[in-house]
């Protein structure tokens, strides 16, 4: 069974660019979420998406957004880029169930200048 | 505000111990408790689970306690070897549902 898969693995942007980063879950899992990881500030939760809706949302600006289509894959957004904005971007899928596992992908670093 | 803390940025211990890494929360009441490895660079691969009512859970040299009226889970790693150098990290479901990780424990394993 194939993992996680998340394209492009590295992304170099200019500042007040934008960017989309895919996420292609798990065959199966319906549940896709976003972290965002800094050295700083560990693995923050962006938002996460259940069958096409977004079903929790972490503090983040508005200028992070996210989508998911009938096909469980997501994408995620962020627009006018910020220095501070450089990360890893991690993608998460999980199985139906309550207590079940995340399956991470490798991760998009992300890196504005 | 809930929160999730590991006590130790990074722990160095000698190969062949036991790693014990700690994991406390406030403010939540979790119907269960996991806990993840990330090696740099990528993301985090689930190692156990270990519900509310169960008060400790063993796969191979990885045991885990979770004891919620001292809201903590002790994650420990018995035989360490160097392969075992990693980040680990605790995660918990909180009231809004979503998965929300500790900044983790950089646990490094010395030859």
């Amino acid at each position: 069974k194939a993992g996680v898969t998340q394209t492009p693995r590295y992304l170099i942007k200019t500042r007040g660019q934008q960017v989309t980063l895919s996420c292609s879950p798990i065959s199966g899992h319906r549940s896709v979420s976003w972290y965002q990881q800094t050295p700083g500030q560990g693995l923050q939760f962006l938002f996460e998406y259940f069958s096409e809706t977004q079903r929790n949302k972490g503090n983040f600006p508005g200028r992070f957004s996210g989508r998911q289509f009938s096909n469980s894959r997501s994408e995620m957004n962020v627009s006018t880029l910020e220095l501070g904005d450089s990360a890893l971007y991690l993608c998460a899928s999980r199985p139906p169930g309550e207590a079940t596992e995340a399956f991470f992908g490798q991760g998009t670093r992300l890196t504005v200048v | 505000s809930q929160k999730i803390e590991q006590n130790s940025e990074a722990l160095n211990i000698q190969e062949g111990k036991t790693a014990t890494l700690t994991c406390n929360y406030t403010n939540y009441s979790p119907a269960y408790l996991q806990w993840y490895r990330q090696d740099p660079g990528r993301g985090p691969v689930f190692l156990l689970l270990i519900r509310e009512n169960e008060k400790e859970k063993r796969k191979e040299r990885l045991k885990v306690t979770f004891d919620t009226t001292l809201k903590q889970s002790l994650f420990h790693i018995t035989a360490s070897q160097p392969a075992d150098s990693a980040t680990y990290l605790c995660a918990l479901r909180g009231s809004a549902r979503q998965l929300t990780f500790g900044s983790g424990t950089q646990l490094t394993v010395l030859p």
